[in-house]
């Protein structure tokens, strides 16, 4: 079965870090786009980064330096390291697989970031 | 913040047919890439309804359909049931800003 699994989140300070993890099981992240989306409380969906295949990586301009997403191509798991974390970086964040035309499917249960002071 | 607009609520009732537009413009929809559609449950996360414009993944009861025009898209549903009620989002890429989704749209069955 193909499935996602996201731990890591949690209650943060402004201007703290936080490290999510995306353990992938059966399928290969390394051999797909795959991708982190987040929704504020209340609010839509909001599409945060990419790390294709090939290891490119690109990210929303609202987490552009501040957020980076890599891959443990052994542990078969995506991660997002989130530094300089603002209020306003406040969600659920899922993670999911990216398909050839560009779709997201499957995603995983989502991982609750709570930045406040 | 999103740039495929998607009307805030849709509301009918049981066995009825409701549709949820998905406007877009010349970088996303309009440039050819296709047309996604996700439902919402309430507390769950989203799920796969509608791929490529018009598909439907295995599971997903034809009462659901999806159809793109130019810089727009829609989504049908027929034969309203009461468990179709949760959020519906489209979602396309964008030249400019990559992925993009819409604004959300909740249905509601009377």
């Amino acid at each position: 079965e193909v499935q996602l699994v996201e731990s890591g989140g949690g209650l943060v300070q402004p201007g703290g870090s936080l490290r999510l993890s995306c353990a992938a099981s059966g399928f290969t992240v390394r051999s797909n786009y795959m991708s982190w989306v987040r929704q504020a409380p209340g609010k839509g969906l909001e599409w945060v980064s990419v790390i294709y295949s090939g290891g490119s990586t690109y990210y929303a301009d609202s987490v552009k330096g501040r957020f980076t997403i890599s891959r443990h191509n052994s542990k078969n798991t995506l991660y997002l390291q989130m530094n300089s974390l603002r209020v306003e970086d406040t969600a659920v964040y899922y993670c999911a697989r990216v398909r050839p035309r560009d779709w997201f499917d499957p995603w995983g249960q989502g991982t609750l970031v709570t930045v406040s002071s | 913040q999103s740039v495929l607009t998607q009307p805030p609520s849709v509301s009918g009732a049981p066995g009825q047919r409701v549709t949820i537009s998905c406007t877009g413009s010349s970088s996303n929809i309009g440039a050819g890439y296709d047309v996604h559609w996700f439902q919402q449950l309430p507390g769950t996360a989203p799920k796969l309804l509608i791929y490529g414009n018009s598909n439907r993944p295995s599971g997903v009861p034809d009462r659901f359909s999806g159809s793109k025009s130019g810089t727009s898209a829609s989504l049908a549903i027929t034969g309203l049931q009461a468990e179709d009620e949760a959020d519906y989002y489209c979602q396309s890429y964008d030249s400019r800003l990559d992925y993009v989704f819409g604004t959300g749209t909740k249905v509601t069955v009377l």
